[in-house]
C-alpha cells in the first residue's frame, strides 16, 4: 500500500505564471482534498474532489481549479499567480469524507517571485 | 462555518513532563482530527475521534462532544515529540473540507 505522494516538492514561479501541482492518493481512497498553508498559519481548505467531481470549495478565487482522474489522483492548477500564493500546498486523501481519517502528502512548496 | 481554536499557541517543557493541548470548536461535529506537523511540512494524522478517548503509545486524545472541546495529552514527553500539533474539524456549511486550528508549537527540552 503506497502513501500519498505529491509532485513537485519545490517550485519557483514568477507573478502572472500558471502552475500545476499533482497528488496521488493512497490506494483505495476516492476523495482528495487540497489545502494551502501560508508560512506560520494553519492549512486553509481549497477544495475537495470525490469521484472526479468537485465536492466542496473553500474561500478561494476561480483561478484555483482542480481535476481528479479515474485513478483518483488529482491536480491543482493556479492561474495568474500572485505573490500571496506562495505557500505549502498539501493534499490529503481519504475514503469519502472528512469524517474518515485523512492521509496527507508531504506537500509542494511554491514560491512566487 | 466551523471555527477552531487551540491553546496554547506555544509550549516549551522539560523532558518527562505531561503535556496538554486544548482545542475547541464552534459547530457540533461527529469527528475531530489531531495532526502532527514537523519542520519541513509533512503532516501526520495522529487521531480521529468522535467520542470518549483514544490512546496510541504516549499520546492520548479525548473529546467532549457536548462541550465542543478536545484535548491532546502527551505522557513522559521526549524531545522527539517537538512539533506543531494541530486539531481540525469538518468545516460544515457545505464545504466538505477541514477547518484547522492555528496549531500548538511544542518544544521539549532535554
Amino acid at each position: 500500500e503506497t502513501g500519498v505522494t505529491q509532485s513537485p516538492t519545490h517550485l519557483i514561479k514568477t507573478r502572472g505564471q500558471q502552475v500545476t501541482l499533482r497528488c496521488s492518493s493512497q490506494s483505495g481512497h476516492n476523495t482528495v482534498s487540497w489545502y494551502q498553508q501560508a508560512l506560520g498559519q494553519g492549512p486553509q481548505f481549497i477544495f475537495q474532489y470525490y469521484r472526479e467531481e468537485e465536492n466542496g470549495r473553500g474561500n478561494f478565487p476561480p483561478r484555483f481549479s482542480g481535476l481528479q482522474f479515474p485513478n483518483y489522483s488529482s491536480e491543482l492548477n493556479v492561474n495568474a499567480l500572485e505573490l500571496d500564493d506562495s505557500a505549502l500546498y498539501l493534499c490529503a486523501s481519504s475514503s469519502r469524507s472528512t469524517y474518515n481519517e485523512q492521509f496527507f502528502g508531504p506537500g509542494t512548496r511554491l514560491t512566487v517571485l | 462555518k466551523n471555527e477552531v481554536e487551540q491553546s496554547p499557541q506555544n509550549l516549551t517543557a522539560q523532558e518527562g513532563e505531561f503535556i496538554t493541548i486544548n482545542c475547541s470548536y464552534s459547530v457540533g461535529i461527529s469527528a475531530l482530527h489531531w495532526l502532527q506537523q514537523h519542520p519541513g511540512g509533512g503532516i501526520v494524522s495522529l487521531f480521529m475521534l468522535s467520542s470518549g478517548k483514544k490512546k496510541h503509545g504516549r499520546l492520548i486524545a479525548t473529546i467532549n462532544i457536548q462541550e465542543k472541546h478536545s484535548s491532546l495529552h502527551i505522557t513522559a514527553s521526549h524531545p522527539r515529540d517537538s512539533a506543531v500539533y494541530i486539531c481540525a474539524a469538518p468545516s460544515g456549511g457545505g464545504a466538505d473540507g477541514l477547518t484547522f486550528g492555528k496549531g500548538t508549537h511544542l518544544i521539549i527540552q532535554p
